[in-house]
């Protein structure tokens, strides 16, 4: 139980250009997901939080316009980075968390984007 | 946003030993989160504490949320190669924001 997908895994694309990095949860219904950013070698950085059918909450120093977050439904959010340019390039990690109380966050396997 | 510092960076250690991590907060968490990544890989649950001075097992692993809650503890004990990874404490006050920790990387050798 309690998976979650994310797709692509892998995704290269041009300076100046949208990705759209899609994250699911399989086996349950995720009230709440999270879009993570990780460098090389480093923790785990928060970018937003995400509530089905309601705006995402941006962490401190993140560009909301750059990066685009839709939670349309219980399993399924997006995160769109606008108008791509290398220092984009990172490893973005979805997590979900369930319904009725549940506070662990399940995570997705990442998506590495590289933008030339 | 928050950061939680861990401590070692990083661990060598043989097969067959144990192994102490810690994390620390200027924060009071009332949840702490232990996650275990490999490589270009999302992170793993391995153990969820919800209160001041519980401990935790999940086979060879235990967590101890500690008794100020501004720390937690993992223990591995008898180690294998497949512990190898890079091991993140998270914690939170309000169940909905997690703060990750700076990572412990573990190897183990044979």
């Amino acid at each position: 139980g309690a998976v979650v997908s994310q797709h692509p895994s892998r995704v290269i694309c041009k300076s100046g250009t949208s990705v759209k990095i899609e994250c699911r949860s399989l086996d349950f219904q995720a009230t709440t997901m999270f879009w993570y950013r990780q460098f090389p070698k480093k923790s785990l950085m928060l970018m937003a939080t995400s509530n089905e059918g309601s705006k995402a909450t941006y962490e401190q120093g993140v560009e909301k316009d750059k990066f685009l977050i839709n939670h349309a439904s219980l399993t399924l959010s997006t995160l769109t980075v606008t108008s791509a340019h290398p220092e984009d390039s990172s490893f973005y990690i979805c997590s979900a968390r369930g319904l009725a109380g549940m506070v662990e966050q399940f995570f997705g396997p990442g998506t590495r984007l590289t933008v030339l | 946003g928050q950061q939680l510092n861990q401590s070692p960076q990083s661990m060598f250690i043989q097969e067959g030993e144990d192994v102490s991590m810690n994390c620390t907060s200027s924060s009071i968490f009332n949840t702490w989160l232990w996650y275990k990544q490999d490589p270009g890989e999302g992170p793993v649950l391995l153990i969820a504490l919800y209160k001041a001075g519980e401990l935790t097992s999940n086979g060879r692993l235990t967590a101890q949320f500690g008794i100020t809650r501004k720390d937690s503890f993992l223990n591995i004990s008898a180690s294998i190669p497949s512990d190898v990874g890079i091991y993140f404490c998270a914690g939170s006050n309000t169940g909905n924001q997690f703060y990750f920790g700076t990572g412990t990387s573990l190897t183990v050798i044979p």
